[in-house]
């Protein structure tokens, strides 16, 4: 089976740093973007970041631009995103998924369990 | 600026036909997908491309798109299906990725 699984995700006070993992097994992990979306609590889905195959593509939502940056080691099937300069609204669970896109589909296939970060002193 | 826009709730009746949609521009270029997210779980793919439903669904759920607007439709609606919907397509840019607001689902 197809699975995604993150970690990482901790209680950080504001202004501190935090990396999520996500790792990914039974599928060619280097073929497909990926992407990061979050939930907070009580709020819906929210699109975080995205990466291309080779990671030279890295997009972000403004909200976290400067602040957290996306990557991949497609030798260790796995996902980053490192999260820097914390705020409470970054509260949230994260989600990596599996990210088709094609022309002019976007879908997201796969999705991890989620991990959960909280901002708060 | 791009967003989609969806209905925050709706309810139907056990058995009944529902109709969920979403509104954006973006629609009239990027196909859209469908989520459904419940209490504690991750969020499940229900509907891609507008209107293919993956292997697992049940044959209940559908898409449809028309313009700027994009439908969910579950017929015959179970108490299971009871859950927050969010459609998701591409921005403006070509590169952000873009959610609904999402659509809370009550079954009477």
């Amino acid at each position: 089976e197809v699975q995604l699984v993150e970690s990482g995700g901790d209680l950080v006070q504001p202004g501190g740093s935090l990396r999520l993992s996500c790792t990914a097994s039974r599928f060619t992990f280097s073929n497909y973007w990926m992407t990061w979306i979050r939930q907070a609590p009580g709020k819906g889905l929210e699109w975080v970041a995205n990466i291309n195959q080779d990671g030279y593509e890295k997009y972000y939502v403004d909200s976290v631009r400067g602040r957290f940056t996306i990557s991949r080691d497609n030798a260790k099937n796995s996902l980053f995103l490192q999260m820097n300069n914390l705020r409470a609204e970054d509260t949230a669970v994260y989600y990596c998924a599996k990210y088709l896109r094609s022309g002019v589909v976007n879908t997201l296939y796969i999705w991890g369990q989620g991990t959960v970060v909280t901002v708060s002193s | 600026s791009s967003e989609l826009t969806q209905d925050p709730a709706v309810s139907v009746a056990l058995g009944q036909t529902v109709r969920i949609t979403c509104q954006g521009d973006c629609l009239r270029i990027y196909y859209a997908s469908w989520y459904q997210k419940k209490p504690g779980q991750a969020p499940l793919l229900v509907m891609s491309g507008n209107y293919n439903r993956p292997s697992g669904i049940p044959d209940r759920f559908s898409g449809s798109g028309s313009g700027n607007t994009v439908s969910l439709t579950i017929a015959g609606s179970q108490a299971e299906d009871e859950a927050d919907y969010y459609c998701l397509s591409r921005d403006s840019s070509g590169d952000h990725l873009l959610f609904g607001g999402g659509t809370k689902l009550t079954v009477l």
